[in-house]
């Protein structure tokens, strides 16, 4: 089975600190992804990767970064914390070619900045 | 620009009865579609794709409908039970964009024993 490994179920921090969010995927996945849910909105894709080094923006990628130096790690860095990036955070993999695109994810850190 | 729209926040139906989830999306180069299922406090797992080039594709109780000439497709439950109250996300993708799908803001199913 694929799996997806967030390294912090839930995270408390405060305005301006700087928050690491790591992810890791076991299936040699190509492609990852990190995610925001928030209610109303959806899932919105903040940053993806489609190989060591690579990063593409995406839909709302403002006030955040990423960082992939290794194939089976992909990092969301928020540089300056704002309460408006409180929100669920999901981490997604998928396989390289897949045209089905099925995303992999992992159980979510649920970020609240204070 | 919303790409897939599920306009119906929310459905409510009796257990042992049909639940009809709705999506409808505007881009034209989508090729592939798929649902996932969430549960508070966890990621979303995959439920049910559909390509393009079939109308319908069926596994147990879920059944997939895709018409593309209106550009809606709707996930059928049958027989919904309890264990299927969660968030139910559409999304979208088209060959060629590497597996990065575009999501629906999600339907939460409740199914009422």
């Amino acid at each position: 089975d694929v799996k997806v490994t967030q390294s912090s179920r839930y995270l408390v921090k405060r305005t301006g600190e700087k928050v690491f969010l790591e992810c890791v995927q076991d299936m040699d996945h190509e492609n990852m992804f990190w995610y925001r849910q928030d209610p109303g909105l959806g899932l919105r894709l903040i940053y993806f990767s489609y190989d060591v080094k690579m990063k593409e923006k995406g839909d709302i990628p403002e006030g955040y970064s990423v960082s992939r130096e290794k194939k089976e790690r992909f990092s969301l860095i928020l540089e300056s914390a704002s309460t408006n990036q409180t929100s669920m955070y999901l981490c997604a993999s998928s396989l390289e070619g897949r045209g089905g695109g099925e995303l992999f994810f992992g159980e979510g850190s649920r970020l609240t900045v204070l | 620009d919303q790409q897939v729209k599920q306009n119906s926040p929310s459905l409510s139906v009796q257990e042992g009865r049909i639940s009809i989830l709705n999506c409808d999306y505007t881009n034209s180069m989508f090729d592939y579609f798929l649902w996932y299922k969430k549960y508070p406090a966890e990621g979303p797992t995959f439920l049910i794709s559909i390509s393009s080039i079939k109308d319908k594709n069926e596994d147990g109780r879920f059944t997939v409908f895709l018409n593309k000439s209106a550009k809606h497709l709707s996930l059928h439950i049958v027989p919904s039970q309890p264990g299927d109250s969660a968030v139910y996300f559409c999304a979208g993708s088209h060959t060629g964009a590497n597996s990065k799908l575009t999501f629906g803001k999600g339907i939460t199913l409740s199914v009422r024993p």
